[in-house]
């Protein structure tokens, strides 16, 4: 079963708009949630988290909100840049039920920002 | 801060073969854990390594076993290798501190191909 879905597998958006990636989870105990970025040949690279406890994270360009209610995270970039273009991954985990560590993936979004 | 490291980058293998993959550490992390990445999908949580000791396990079999070096390091090891098994293993490390939220950081993987 997969735990944490990606819908959208890839989105295509202008180089200055919002890329908005989303992302659903159906396991109420996940309660810590991060977003990666990977390019071609390397590792996937850290963006941005968030705990249960909040709904709302920013970082620079990234914002991350949290809906518990509808099981659902997003991921916002603003202003979207060509170097943003990757494949992004929704990952979480059940910290609080001593699940540390074991990371649950979606699929993945690929993103193109077009110049 | 020297990030986390694996080798080789690249492997090829004969189904029923045995394969060990490499892992260091990034500075100051004390946790490892293990995924297995195919071509299109999420990486899937295969264990973790804590204290040298195996602490969590995801949905795969015995042959797949693991080790943790006192420097934190660690080997992935793959025994009786199938074709399935071919796939993109990413090591990824974090410093497990208790009651906090700690993001893990990936290396550029090891791509296995089992022929």
């Amino acid at each position: 079963d997969q735990q944490v879905k990606q819908n959208s597998p890839s989105l295509s958006v202008q180089e200055g708009r919002i890329s908005i990636l989303n992302c659903d989870y159906t396991n109420s105990m996940f309660d810590y949630f991060l977003w990666y970025k990977k390019y071609p040949a390397e590792g996937p690279t850290f963006l941005i988290s968030i705990s249960s406890i909040k709904d709302k994270n920013e970082d620079g360009r990234f914002t991350v909100f949290l809906n518990k209610s509808a099981k659902h995270l997003s991921l916002h970039i603003v202003p979207s840049q060509p170097g943003d273009s990757a494949v992004y991954f929704c990952a979480a985990s059940a910290e609080s039920s001593g699940n540390t560590g074991k990371l649950i993936f979606g699929q993945g979004t690929t993103l193109q920002v077009k110049p | 801060e020297t990030g986390v490291t694996q080798s080789p980058t690249h492997l090829i293998k004969t189904r029923g073969q045995q394969v060990t993959l490499r892992c260091s550490s990034q500075s100051g992390h004390n946790t490892v854990s293990w995924y297995q990445q195919a071509l299109g999908q999420g990486p899937q949580f295969i264990f973790q390594y804590y204290r040298e000791e195996e602490n969590g396990r995801g949905n795969f079999p015995p042959r797949f076993s693991g080790l943790q070096f006192p420097n934190y390091s660690s080997e992935l090891n793959v025994n009786a290798l199938e074709l399935d098994d071919s796939a993109l293993y990413l090591c990824a490390s974090r410093n497990n501190i208790p009651s906090s939220y700690n993001e893990q950081f990936f290396g550029p993987g090891t791509r296995l191909t089992v022929l």
